[in-house]
Order: structure tokens, then sequence, then C-alpha cells
């Protein structure tokens, strides 16, 4: 089944404490990226990857990094949580940027 | 870089009446418009998509409008149902652009029986 896989669901943590949400995809797809969505502002692009050791920033990078390393995952990692990192997480995979994204089922982060 | 601005916010229909959600886009530069839906719980799904080089789509009871011109696009839903009710966004890229997609700020669309 074609899938992107997002670990963990949930998470809560405190503030400065390290963490990665692991994003995995079994299409081959090119394209990644990660956004965060929030109440009112819909969803807002982090970082996003056009293939393997290709990265760079989306709308609001700050506070986070990511790597792509292998095709098919693109982990995005908090070196230093804070409070107003506490959001919902996606993480979607493309074939190219005009075609259809296709999204994980989301991690809701809690940073206190 | 691309702005999207997306209404209503919050929008309540009868079931079996027409819902109409609205975007605007600021770069002329874009050329594909997808309009995705999310369920509770769940990550957003593509529902339908336009390109610039038509006015409009249709997938049996949605259809999405694009007027390139006033740079506005629109998702049509006719005869409403219950489990039409959720998040909608539309979102705005380009040829060439590596960003995938800029997205509205979502519209919660619910269906009263």
């Amino acid at each position: 089944e074609a899938q992107v896989t997002q670990n963990p669901r949930y998470l809560i943590t405190v503030t400065g404490k390290k963490l990665t949400v692991t994003c995995s995809q079994n299409m081959n797809h090119e394209y990644m990226s990660w956004y965060r969505q929030d109440p009112g502002l819909g969803l807002r692009q982090i970082y996003y990857s056009m293939n393997v050791e290709v990265t760079d920033k989306g709308d609001v990078p700050e506070g986070y990094k990511v790597s792509r390393k292998e095709k098919r995952n693109f982990p995005l990692i908090l070196e230093s949580p804070s409070p107003n990192q506490t959001s919902l997480y996606f993480c979607a995979s493309s074939f190219r940027g005009q075609t259809e994204a296709f999204f994980g089922q989301g991690t809701r982060l809690t940073v206190v | 870089g691309e702005n999207v601005e997306q209404h209503p916010s919050t929008l309540s229909v009868q079931e079996g009446d027409s819902a109409v959600i609205k975007c605007t886009y600021s770069d002329s530069a874009s050329n594909y418009f997808p309009w995705y839906k999310q369920e509770l719980g769940k990550g957003p799904q593509l529902i339908i998509d336009i390109r610039s080089n038509v006015g409009e789509k249709k997938d049996q009871r949605i259809a999405v409008t694009l007027n390139k011109t006033a740079k506005h696009f629109s998702l049509h839903i006719t005869e409403t149902q219950p489990e039409d009710s959720a998040v909608y966004f539309c979102a705005a890229t380009f040829s060439g652009s590596a960003r995938q997609l800029t997205f509205g700020s979502g519209t919660q669309l619910t269906v009263l029986p």
C-alpha cells in the first residue's frame, strides 16, 4: 500500500530536549516536505527537499532541521524545542512539485 | 513568494444544498491549484486539482473553477452529504517550483442533516 508513515503520532516533551520525528514514504517520490498546522493558519511549510541531499527552507524554518540521506526518509529534528513549536506536524511526498502530494497521518507535538 | 487567501473560514450548509469555498492567490506565475480535504485525525487528501490551461473541472459532485485574470479559484460541492463535513484547503504552486504547495488557511465545512 502506498503511504507516508510518520512516527510518533503523539509526543509530549519538555523545553530543550532534542527530538526527531521520522517520515518515510514507499512511493519512490523525489519531493518531500514538512508542514505544521496551526488553527487559523492552515498548513505552513517548514522545509522541503527535491531529492537526496537537496533541502531548502520553507516559510517557517526557525528552530527546525532536516536531512535527506535516503530517498525514502525525511526526518524532522528539533534541537531545542520550545513551547511555540507545539503544533500538528505533517510530512508529505510527491513525484514532482505539481503532482498529488501524499500526506502522513500527522504528529501532534506538545512542548511544555 | 506566493500567498493564498481562503474564505470563508467556517461554512455550514443543509444536507443537499451546495457549498462554495473561494481562494485568491498572489503570484501570477502559479499554474497548479489543488484542493485537499482533511477529515478529523487524518492527513489532507487530494480531492480535485486544476491547471491554468483550463477554466473548470468537474468530478461528480465536486467542481473547481479558475479565473486567471482575477487570480482566484473556487471549489463547488453540490448535493452535500454529511460525509462532506471536513476541513478543506486550497493550494497553489507553479512550474519549476521545488516548494510543493502554498496552502490557504482552511475552511471547516459542516453539513447539517
